[in-house]
Formats: C-alpha cells, structure tokens, sequence
C-alpha cells in the first residue's frame, strides 16, 4: 500500500517552454502532497505543500508564478514550470500523506521526475 | 540557525553492522525520520522516533536520545542492495521538517 507515481520519469526540454510533473497517490487519498527538488549529493528542499481544493503554500524563496501547483483531486497534484530555463535542472521528487498533512505523518515519496533544460 | 549534522560518506563489509549517526541543533523537537534513499529514486520510509530509546525493524533499528540530540540508524546483517543514502529529518517546534544532507553508505563484498 502507500504507492505514488510520478510521471514522466525524466523529461527533457528547451529553455523558454513549460514542463508539467504530475503526482498520483495510487492506492489511498492524499490531502496534503508536498513538492521537493534535489540537487546532487544534496538533500531535499522543500518547495511547496499542497493541499486538496487549496492554494498551495510555497517556501521561502520559492517562486510560486515559477513553479505552479494544482492538486486539484484527492489523488492529484502537478507542478508545472513555467519558463523553464537551465538553473531550473534538478530532480523533483513528489510525496503525500495520507494523515492530516502534518510532518510527524509518514510521507510516501514518488519515483521522481528528472528534470533537464537545455 | 537549524542544524543536522550526518557523515557525508561510509563503507562497511557485507555481512557486517554498520551505524549512521545523526545529531541535530533545531528549535525544538517533535519527532525524528530516517528514510533509505538510493541513487536516482525518491526516499523511502525507515523509522520514525519520537521518544528516546531504540526501535528496532528487522535488520535495521534506529536510536534516539533527545537530550543529547542524537539519533542513529543501526544497518545489520548488511546486503549489497543497502549501498544507498540514509537521509535523517527532524521535526522542530514549528512543525517544520529539517532535512539532513544525508549518508552515502557503500557496501563492499
């Protein structure tokens, strides 16, 4: 149980143009999905925690016009980067709970989605 | 400042016990997560310790003393497919989760 997809897996793009990452809670209902990107050898920063049929809550220097997030349905979340351009590079990894969206719930964690920008 | 502090890197023999430690200076503590994480995939859970004392799962078991705000992760009877990182996360009074750097662990036959 507890399984989230991430789709694509990786993904390749042009500077300029905008990517959608989508998050899917496969096998129970996630009201709150949290968003990380992670650079190499570095741990996971959060971006974003959203929560279903609200406005997601953005961290500290985190564009939200940048990175847009809509979790739209209790099993969906996407992220989209808007404009991406080559610093945006990174690994994005998605996770949900299926608690009450506080931290001390245990968060399942997607595959990940790599993101390139040429 | 908030501060989780982990070995960057360590090698241990297949067969063998190996511990991975954690300390932590946050605001406050609520909780303490461990999650395996291997190259190129998300994290997966390991351990969750709120209250001190050791918890053990199987192969692995995880520690935690708060007073000396230092946890760890005990890896028994160690398999090739353990070679990963260990991530260690603390909850602090905010509610916020602090993540470590985590540790690359590599196993040698």
């Amino acid at each position: 149980g507890a399984v989230v997809s991430q789709h694509p897996s990786w993904v390749i793009c042009k500077s300029g143009t905008s990517v959608k990452i989508e998050c899917r809670s496969l096998d129970f209902q996630a009201t709150t999905m949290f968003w990380y990107r992670q650079f190499p050898k570095q741990s996971l920063m959060l971006m974003a925690t959203s929560n279903e049929g609200s406005k997601a809550t953005y961290e500290q220097g985190v564009e939200k016009d940048k990175f847009l997030i809509n979790h739209a349905s209790l099993t969906l979340s996407t992220l989209t980067v808007t404009s991406a351009h080559p610093e945006d590079s990174s690994f994005y990894i998605c996770s949900a709970t299926d608690g009450a969206g506080e931290p001390t719930d245990t968060q399942y964690f997607g595959p990940g989605t790599r993101l390139t920008v040429l | 400042g908030q501060n989780i502090d982990q070995p960057t890197e360590m090698t241990a023999t297949e067969g063998a016990i190996v511990q991975i430690n954690c300390t932590y200076q946050t605001s406050g503590f609520n909780g303490l997560f461990w999650y395996q994480q291997h190259a190129g995939e998300a994290p997966t859970f390991l351990s969750y310790n709120v209250l001190d004392g050791l918890e053990e799962k199987g192969r692995f078991s995880s520690f935690l003393s708060r007073s000396k705000g230092y946890s760890y992760l005990l890896l028994k009877e160690l398999q090739m497919k353990d070679s990963a990182s260990y991530l260690c996360a603390v909850i602090d009074s905010n509610y916020q989760l602090i993540w470590g750097a985590g540790t690359k662990l590599i196993i040698k036959p």
